[in-house]
């Protein structure tokens, strides 16, 4: 059985503080994993991908890769209030994505 | 229309009616997802489309049962369905079937069973 593990939370950070959010993977064949966001009463949105070991930025959004590990992270700088939603993780399990539980965020103004 | 589009928006049916959602791409994408969404779970697997061919059913009950007429079309028939069947489902499309460049969500349909 295909798993993707989060811890749920809630995690909270007062704004402009940097989150940081953890995923868990036991496929060690899989290549390419992503971070949704999901507000509260609408669908995943794509907020990052990664593919290989080490860092990918995207503004302010940084995912982070360790195979190795079978760990996959999501940094958020300067986080705002609108920040606060669902994370959802994601790995590639070959014909489908597999899903995490999904970490609340809530940042505090 | 852009993206994906799932209608209905919100459905209430009883537990012997007959109901479909239904889901449309407009991406050209060419691998359709049905996934179900319920509180404190993750998003559960249920249905992968590839080329209309289905290429995997993940231990779903009979009474929910898929169609995928071309690329750009998928549905979920629904009849008989239980209490616990209540949740968000979730249509999505990808580039290819091992979805290297992540799914493209539609909005969903939130399903109340009464």
């Amino acid at each position: 059985q295909k798993e993707v593990e989060q811890n749920s939370g809630p995690l909270s950070v007062p704004e402009g503080a940097i989150a940081s959010l953890n995923c868990t993977y036991s496929d060690r064949v899989s290549q390419s994993f992503f971070w949704y966001r999901q507000y509260s009463g609408k669908s995943p949105e794509l907020i990052m991908s990664i593919y290989s070991n080490g860092d990918k930025e995207d503004g302010r959004f940084t995912a982070q890769l360790n195979k190795a590990s079978q760990y996959v992270s999501l940094l958020i700088r300067d986080s705002q209030p609108s920040d606060s939603a669902t994370y959802l993780c994601a790995v590639n399990a070959g014909t489908a994505l597999i899903f995490g539980k999904g970490t609340t965020l809530s940042v505090s103004s | 229309e852009t993206g994906v589009t799932q209608t209905p928006r919100h459905l209430v049916m009883g537990m012997t009616n007959k109901k479909s959602l239904k889901c449309e791409q407009h991406l050209g994408h060419n691998a359709m997802y049905w996934y179900k969404q319920s509180a404190k779970k993750p998003l559960e697997l249920m249905f992968v489309y590839s080329l209309e061919e289905r290429v995997e059913n993940n231990s779903v009950p009979s009474r929910f049962s898929p169609e995928c007429p071309n690329s750009s079309h998928l549905f979920l028939h629904l009849h008989t369905l239980q209490p616990e069947d209540s949740a968000l489902y979730l249509c999505a499309s990808s580039q290819d079937n091992a979805p290297n460049y992540g799914y493209t969500f539609g909005s969903g349909t939130r399903l109340t069973v009464v």
